[in-house]
């Protein structure tokens, strides 16, 4: 069955550290990706998706992620981070447009300020 | 416009009952899907509804069961509460089902506790 791991179930970090959350996700064929967002109290959100074309894909709020097909992975990324980014952060898949989504455990981001 | 909205926003059951949620997606939304979400699994895949027709469906057992009407509107079943179904039960819309070119909103969620 399809999986995906997220392995950083808790980050803390410094305003402006940078920051990187892992997915790895277990599908072979082609898939489609996601990271959403949910900060506190508060829905979760889209940040990017990457459905094909340059792998490297830009979201709101200055997050980018990159699609690396060889390696299973589409880890998200932000230079700088701030207080604001204080949220859990979920990755997922699914196989074809319109298939189910299987989302990661989540990631808890802390940002200290 | 509105948002994705849930009802209630907290249940509290006991064990052996049973419980509906509902879920009133967006304007002009057609697919609802359904999600249970727990602090050690995260977010689990329950069913999608497109059009009063079941599309999709994860592996949860036959006491989840749900139903979409004509205005799009999605109602979820829980028979047979267990200590383990205690979770955030998250509902998310969309126009059409595919998410390269329609986003999926998700609504705040219906908190359930069972004792």
């Amino acid at each position: 069955a399809q999986s995906v791991s997220q392995h950083n179930h808790h980050v803390i970090l410094s305003e402006a550290a940078s920051l990187e959350l892992g997915c790895n996700y277990s599908y072979g064929g082609t898939v489609n990706l996601f990271w959403y967002v949910q900060y506190p109290g508060q829905h979760l959100q889209l940040l990017l998706k990457y459905f094909s074309g340059d792998p490297l894909v830009k979201g709101i709020k200055g997050f980018e992620a990159e699609f690396i097909k060889s390696k299973f992975s589409f880890n998200l990324r932000k230079p700088s981070v701030q207080w604001s980014d204080t949220a859990e952060y979920f990755c997922a898949v699914e196989k074809s447009s319109g298939d189910k989504l299987t989302f990661g455990t989540g990631t808890r981001l802390a940002v200290r300020p | 416009k509105a948002g994705v909205t849930q009802t209630p926003r907290y249940l509290i059951k006991t064990r052996g009952q049973q419980v509906t949620l509902s879920c009133s997606p967006i304007s002009g939304h057609r697919s609802v899907s359904w999600y249970q979400q727990t602090p050690g699994q995260g977010l689990q895949f329950l069913f999608e509804y497109f059009s009063e027709t079941q599309r999709n469906k994860g592996n949860f057992p036959g006491r989840f069961s749900g139903r979409q009407f004509s205005n799009s509107r999605s109602e979820m079943n829980v028979s047979t509460l267990e200590l383990g179904d205690s979770a955030l039960y998250l509902c998310a819309s969309t126009k059409t089902g595919r998410r390269w070119d329609n986003e999926q909103f998700f609504g705040p969620g219906t908190r359930l506790t069972v004792l």
